[in-house]
């Protein structure tokens, strides 16, 4: 099955405490990315990646960082995590193309307290 | 300004009823494409429907259907027939070609969501 798998999927933590949230996708995918959703703002894109070792910021990376060692994994790390990175993250994968869909993991619920 | 607007924060609907969700988009991008999707309770983006800027015709896929007007810029997603497993938030998104800007980058620009609640 064609899939974007996310883990966690729950997590609660503190300050400051380093976490990584791992994606991985099936479907040979060039292009992933990395969104946060927020209440009243939608998703908002954090990073993106063309390719393997090919990464850029999207709109709002402070905090952030990401790897794409591997064409299928796309992992999403906080160095130090603060409150205001409490959010619902999704991962997302598709070849690239303007008539292509993005598929998305089933997203992360992230509690920094 | 806004790229995607839904000014439509949540809506209710009678089941069985036909419901039109509101979306408007600003680009000086000609080769775009917009995109709606569903996100129930639980939680996931479920891709609904999509529509290109050079497209004609109004894409249509089962019970959701795409009023794509470009001069006004609007993308308004209709259901037909609403069910009560159609009640979630849905997204509009875009994704905009621009070869100098956004090159290499896929990013989908998302609204703020409208809440659509189907009452038995």
């Amino acid at each position: 099955e064609a899939q974007v798998t996310q883990n966690p999927r729950y997590l609660i933590t503190v300050t400051g405490k380093k976490l990584t949230v791992t994606c991985s996708q099936n479907m040979n995918h060039e292009y992933m990315s990395w969104y946060r959703q927020d209440p009243g703002l939608g998703l908002r894109q954090i990073y993106y990646s063309m390719n393997v070792e090919v990464t850029d910021k999207g709109d709002v990376p402070e905090g952030y960082k990401v790897s794409r060692k591997e064409k299928r994994n796309f992992p999403l790390i906080l160095e130090s995590p603060s409150p205001n990175q409490t959010s619902l993250y999704f991962c997302a994968s598709t070849t690239p193309g303007m008539y292509n869909e993005q598929f998305f993991g089933p997203g992360t619920r992230l509690t920094v307290l | 300004a806004q790229k995607i607007t839904q000014t439509q924060p949540g809506m209710f609907v009678q089941e069985k009823e036909a419901v039109t969700l509101d979306c408007t988009y600003d680009t000086s991008d000609p080769s775009y494409g917009l995109f709606w999707y569903k996100q129930p309770s639980s939680g996931e983006m479920i891709f609904l429907i999509y529509q290109g800027s050079y497209d004609q015709q109004n894409a249509t896929e089962g019970r959701y259907s795409l009023n794509f007007q470009k001069a006004r810029k609007s993308a308004n997603l209709v259901i037909s027939a609403s069910q009560l497993g159609d009640s979630a938030m849905y997204f509009c998104a875009m994704r905009e070609l621009g070869w100098i800007s956004n090159f290499g980058n896929e990013k989908l620009t998302f609204g703020t969501g409208t809440r659509l609640t189907i009452i038995p």
